[in-house]
């Protein structure tokens, strides 16, 4: 069947420690992955995309991995900080839809 | 900055009632999406639009309908609201198609209730 799925729902990371949040994909034509952070009360945010021809993609404190043999996409924040709780989503680019997971909500602890 | 901009935060509507969603974009994109998102389903594609007075159908169509007759305005229409249909519905823009690449930018989101 056709999805994008997180492998947990809720992690929860002690401030300043790297949070990772991972993702499989079901599509192995999928070529573009984004990854967005949704706020309490607010619209998904984007916060990173990767090609289907790239492994890695550094931005601002954020890492992406792709493995596309086994299908599966990460997130590493680096330093986690308060202001990072939200929901993460990923996505995937099929068939000129972006196409949601569920989403892990990254809990801070202080 | 893209700014996608819903009508309204909050609605509330009776059963049957015929229920208009408003989206505008201001930076000139081609393409125009409608979400909804439920607990423990995520975001689910309903309609979207690649141009002027054009939609395909998403992954949840049934009661809904759109239209678009200007590039900045994507409208979401319940011709019959249902309870079912309460939810939380985002709006979102891109520029390109997203197999180019080009990633979504979203609104702030209307929580619709439906009594």
């Amino acid at each position: 069947g056709e999805s994008v799925g997180l492998h947990l729902p809720t992690l929860s990371v002690q401030e300043g420690d790297n949070s990772i949040i991972n993702c499989a994909y079901s599509n192995s034509a999928s070529d573009y992955f984004i990854w967005y952070k949704q706020e309490s009360g607010k619209g998904p945010q984007f916060i990173i995309d990767i090609r289907s021809n790239m492994d890695k993609r550094q931005g601002q404190r954020v890492t992406v991995l792709l493995n596309k043999t086994v299908k599966h996409l990460s997130l590493q924040i680096a330093a986690t900080q308060p202001g990072d709780s939200a929901v993460y989503f990923c996505a995937e680019n099929r068939d000129d839809k972006i196409i949601f997971g569920k989403g892990t909500r990254l809990h801070i602890l202080p | 900055d893209v700014k996608v901009t819903q009508s309204s935060r909050y609605l509330v509507k009776r059963t049957g009632e015929k229920v208009f969603l408003e989206c505008v974009q201001d930076m000139d994109h081609e393409n125009m999406f409608w979400y909804r998102q439920d607990p423990g389903l995520g975001l689910r594609l309903i309609y979207f639009s690649y141009d002027v007075k054009m939609k395909e159908k998403g992954d949840i169509p049934e009661g809904y309908s759109v239209s678009r007759e200007k590039k900045e305005r994507f409208s979401l229409i319940l011709e019959s609201a249902s309870t079912n249909q309460t939810s939380m519905y985002l709006c979102a823009s891109s520029l390109d198609s997203p197999g180019t690449g080009r990633a979504a930018f979203f609104g702030q989101g209307t929580r619709l209730t439906v009594v």
